[in-house]
């Protein structure tokens, strides 16, 4: 199974919105609604932002947003903030060869 | 609130056996309900999906197919934790590994990552 796509690299100024792609195939991300994002600091674990597509975890603030269109993911980061410098990746169920299917991941700089 | 807490070596040595233990806190390994993963991490390769472990009246276990050959996941119920066996380690087995919690599609809960290094 191949990995999900996403761009290497996305930025915005404090207040600006961001918005990162993950792009799958009709065997994970089209097939189903378990996509997840995560915010990943450097030299830490992930940390869940969104699943099923667009459900927020207690705690996490609602600028974070997640939408799925077809084969393709995306989440919206708006209102920027320093503490969101980090990088985000996409996990998809795949059933099809290996369970879980993870994005390339995006490095979200600040400016 | 639950957690889990990784322990094992730093260093392996190549054709050696890669072994990690995922200790869990405020959740059971053998719950109905969620299973038990892990997770690795390189500059190489990315996040890579590695395996899991559940329970559902009996044990079960599934291994990605890129590590199928050389991974075995066990859990156990007397500490309440799992573990992670890769046998025949080399150089491009260096990653960061984590364990992690899956509840319905969703890795909700991660250690705290371990680096390993294969190298003799």
């Amino acid at each position: 199974q191949s990995a999900l796509t996403q761009p290497p690299s996305a930025s915005g100024s404090p207040g600006q919105s961001v918005t990162i792609s993950c792009t799958g195939t009709s065997g994970d991300i089209g097939d189903y609604n378990y996509v997840s994002w995560y915010q990943q600091h450097p030299g830490k674990a992930p940390k869940v932002l969104i699943y099923e597509v667009s459900k927020r975890p207690s705690g996490v603030p609602d600028r974070f947003s997640g939408s799925k269109s077809g084969n393709t993911a995306s989440l919206t980061v708006s209102g920027l903030q320093a503490e969101d410098e980090a990088d985000y990746y996409c996990i998809a169920y795949a059933v099809i060869s290996t369970l879980y299917v993870f994005g390339t991941g995006t490095k979200v700089t600040v400016l | 609130q639950v957690q889990l807490q990784q322990s094992g070596p730093g260093l392996v040595k190549p054709s050696e056996t890669l072994s990690l233990t995922c200790a869990i806190s405020g959740d059971s390994v053998s719950s109905n309900s969620v299973t038990w993963n892990w997770i690795r991490q390189s500059p190489s390769r990315g996040l890579e999906w590695l395996g899991r472990t559940y329970y559902r009246s009996t044990w079960y276990h599934t291994y990605a197919e890129s590590v199928k050959s050389r991974v075995t996941i066990k859990s156990d119920t007397s500490k309440n934790q799992f573990s992670l066996h890769l046998d025949s380690v080399t150089p491009e087995d260096t990653a960061v590994y984590f364990c992690a919690r899956v509840n319905l599609g969703t890795f909700d809960y991660w250690g705290q990552g371990t680096l390993v290094t294969v190298s003799s």
